[in-house]
């Protein structure tokens, strides 16, 4: 079946330490996203990616970097500079390169939930 | 840049009775794709309606219909004969296709179905 994968399901990150969370797709979707979404809060955007070898930063990038070296798959990666990482991070991917080619709906992965120990 | 607006954060209705979630958006472009996204506790996040911006009738799918006014930048959306499996937040969200497919959520309306 066609989806998105999240994982872990779970993170713990000691102060100092840069994490990679992992999302990858099989749905043959050009666009991917990194959201963070705080106790009770909106999905704010981290990053995404329109194509290989190319993103763009969010609303709130700082403190997190990405890569797509494949179409397939989006990791990003806490690092020690982001001083708040505790959340819940959403993936998604939305297909296509025009409006009539649409998948028209965002696939999202089951999240991972980052605690700093 | 694109913004979504949920002007209510919080919202509450009888089971069986109707509720009506707002969304308002503000873009200038005329291609785009609308949705309603329910998050239950799971915290996954599940397609309930879609709306394409070049269609002038209103989406529905069950239950869920939504009320598109395209000049006033309006997309709510109305649940009918609510359940209690409804109680979920609910984002509403868009999409550009000239902007590089920026999916742009609203900051979430938590419903609440009281028994």
């Amino acid at each position: 079946d066609g989806g998105i994968t999240q994982s872990p399901k779970y993170l713990f990150r000691k102060e100092g330490q840069n994490v990679t969370l992992s999302c990858e797709q099989n749905l043959n979707h050009d666009a991917m996203y990194w959201y963070r979404q705080d106790p009770g809060q909106g999905l704010r955007l981290i990053y995404y990616s329109q194509i290989v070898n190319d993103f763009q930063k969010g609303d709130i990038a700082e403190g997190y970097s990405v890569s797509r070296e494949k179409k397939e798959s989006f990791p990003l990666t806490v690092t020690s500079a982001q001083k708040n990482p505790t959340a819940f991070y959403l993936c998604a991917s939305f297909g296509g390169q025009s409006l009539e080619r649409l998948n028209t709906e965002a696939f999202f992965g089951q999240g991972t939930r980052l605690t700093v120990v | 840049a694109q913004t979504v607006t949920q002007s209510q954060p919080e919202m509450s209705v009888q089971e069986a009775e109707t509720v009506t979630l707002s969304c308002t958006y503000d873009t200038s472009e005329s291609n785009y794709y609308l949705f309603w996204y329910k998050q239950p506790p799971s915290r996954q996040m599940i397609l309930v309606i879609r709306q394409e911006a070049y269609k002038q009738q209103n989406a529905t799918e069950n239950r869920f219909s939504v009320n598109f006014q395209k000049a006033a930048k309006s997309f709510s959306l109305k649940i009918s004969d609510s359940q209690l499996g409804d109680t979920a937040m609910y984002f509403c969200a868009f999409v550009i296709n000239n902007a590089g497919n920026m999916l742009t959520f609203g900051g979430g309306t938590r419903l609440m179905v009281k028994p």
